[in-house]
């Protein structure tokens, strides 16, 4: 298995344009997972998936966020407008027990 | 609030050294995991002790876990170079849990060679 696949890996974007992350998770993990990664914030959870239906999306910061998962090895992260303080590192983790993160996804607004 | 919260924050050691890490939490969990994160890239998972477990080996790796201090230990006995990265304790919670893990600060450890 090629493990979690997230797409793009850099990204980097100007203020107010749309920007969309990918992830596709292992086969068969049922849970699947957004968290984005700050020096100042460390790794807050964003929302999770099981079983494709979104549980718990406390950790979404605002509605310029949202995330879908329309079918069992496919997930986007999107966020518009972007703005400067969105620049972090996304990764997306999916899982049965343990998670299994994906490489990240480097997203630097301008 | 945060579950997982590790010290030290930051630690340095020789290679060859052993390298100890613990992480406190807060609420009755089933099970808790250590992960490492090298720089820029991903978390890793390490080793997962369930809450009727005390200790755990992995290699070089022994986790202990207290659930009536609700603490746990991560130790890397015979440090390498290559042990350098962040290391993230995560816990679970006991009821309803759906596979959602809380994540501490994490320790980030430095081995000079």
């Amino acid at each position: 298995d090629a493990g979690v696949i997230q797409s793009p890996r850099h990204e980097v974007t100007e203020m107010g344009q749309e920007v969309t992350l990918r992830c596709k998770p292992i086969s068969g993990h049922n849970s699947l997972f957004w968290y984005r990664q700050t020096m100042m914030r460390g790794l807050e959870l964003l929302i999770y998936f099981n079983n494709n239906v979104p549980i718990d999306d406390s950790g979404m910061p605002e509605d310029r966020f949202s995330a879908k998962m329309p079918n069992a090895s496919f997930s986007t992260l999107k966020i518009q407008p972007s703005e400067p303080r969105d620049s972090a590192v996304y990764f997306c983790a999916s899982s049965l027990t343990s998670q299994f993160f994906g490489p990240g996804t480097r997203l630097t607004v301008l | 609030s945060q579950q997982g919260e590790e010290d030290p924050q930051a630690l340095s050691i020789q290679e060859g050294e052993n390298a100890t890490m613990n992480c406190s939490y807060k609420t009755s969990i089933n099970n808790l995991q250590w992960y490492r994160q090298n720089s820029g890239r991903g978390l890793v998972h390490l080793i997962l002790i369930r809450s009727n477990e005390r200790e755990k080996h992995s290699g070089r790796l022994r986790v202990t876990l207290d659930t009536s201090k609700k603490s746990s230990s991560l130790l890397i006995t015979a440090s390498r170079a290559a042990d350098t990265a962040s290391y993230f304790c995560a816990t679970d919670k006991l009821r309803g849990n759906t596979g959602k893990l809380i994540f501490g600060q994490g320790t980030t450890l430095q081995v000079k060679p």
